[in-house]
């Protein structure tokens, strides 16, 4: 069965650095893939969507490229904020007849000020 | 304001006792669909609907039943709920376009309704 990795539980950042989140998966490519924030005790919100043929996308100071070789999606924020701190979670579509998205565990992502 | 909401946002009920979620969204979406998030397990989708009259199962569906009889509102019902449907659960609407490879599948969440069964 199809199988969604998010590197690590828990992430920790310095304020103004870099932050990267890794999104992976198995078996077969998703036609798109999606990223949303979701703070604690609220409904994730729309991110970022990048389809099969696309490479990278951004929005302001976030980035997010797909490897279908590595079959790996990378999430970044630049320049990140203590007001990034949130979970970011990575959702798969495998199938455009059903708009069915598949959601990896998530990331917690804190900013250290 | 464009937005889904969900009634109630907490609900603490005992084994058995029939219940009802409320969802509804006024952004005049065809896509409907419930989660559940459980920690370690993510969001994991229960029920869809892609249209008035139109449901289908999700990945974890047992326990559970919808109807879409408007467009507006996807009510999720919990028979006879027992403690393992204790859980965050989540409302979502997207426009769905229908059109393969030009479908904009964004989905607006709710606020969440944190059902605790005993």
């Amino acid at each position: 069965s199809q199988k969604i990795e998010q590197n690590s539980e828990a992430l920790n950042i310095q304020e103004g650095k870099t932050a990267t989140l890794t999104c992976n998966y198995t078996n077969y490519s998703p036609a798109y893939l999606q990223w949303y924030r979701q703070d604690p005790g609220r409904g994730p919100v729309f991110l970022l969507l990048i389809r099969e043929n696309e490479k990278e996308k951004r929005k302001e100071r976030l980035k997010v490229t797909f490897d279908t070789t590595l079959k790996q999606s990378l999430f970044h924020i630049t320049a990140s904020q203590p007001a990034d701190s949130a979970t970011y979670l990575c959702a798969l579509a495998f199938n455009f007849g059903n708009e069915k998205l598949t959601f990896g565990t998530g990331t917690r992502l804190t900013i250290i000020p | 304001e464009a937005q889904v909401t969900q009634n109630p946002r907490y609900l603490i009920t005992v084994t058995g006792k029939k219940l009802t979620v409320t969802c509804s969204q006024n952004m005049n979406h065809e896509y409907m669909s419930w989660y559940r998030q459980d920690p370690g397990l993510g969001l994991r989708q229960i029920y869809y609907s892609m249209n008035v009259e139109v449901t289908d199962k999700g990945d974890v569906p047992e326990g559970y039943k919808v109807s879409r009889k408007e467009k507006r509102n996807f009510p999720l019902i919990l028979e006879s709920p027992s403690p393992n449907q204790t859980s965050l659960y989540f409302c979502a609407s997207s426009l769905y376009q229908g059109t393969f490879r030009h479908s904009y599948n964004e989905q607006f969440f709710g606020p969440g309704t944190r059902l605790t069964v005993l």
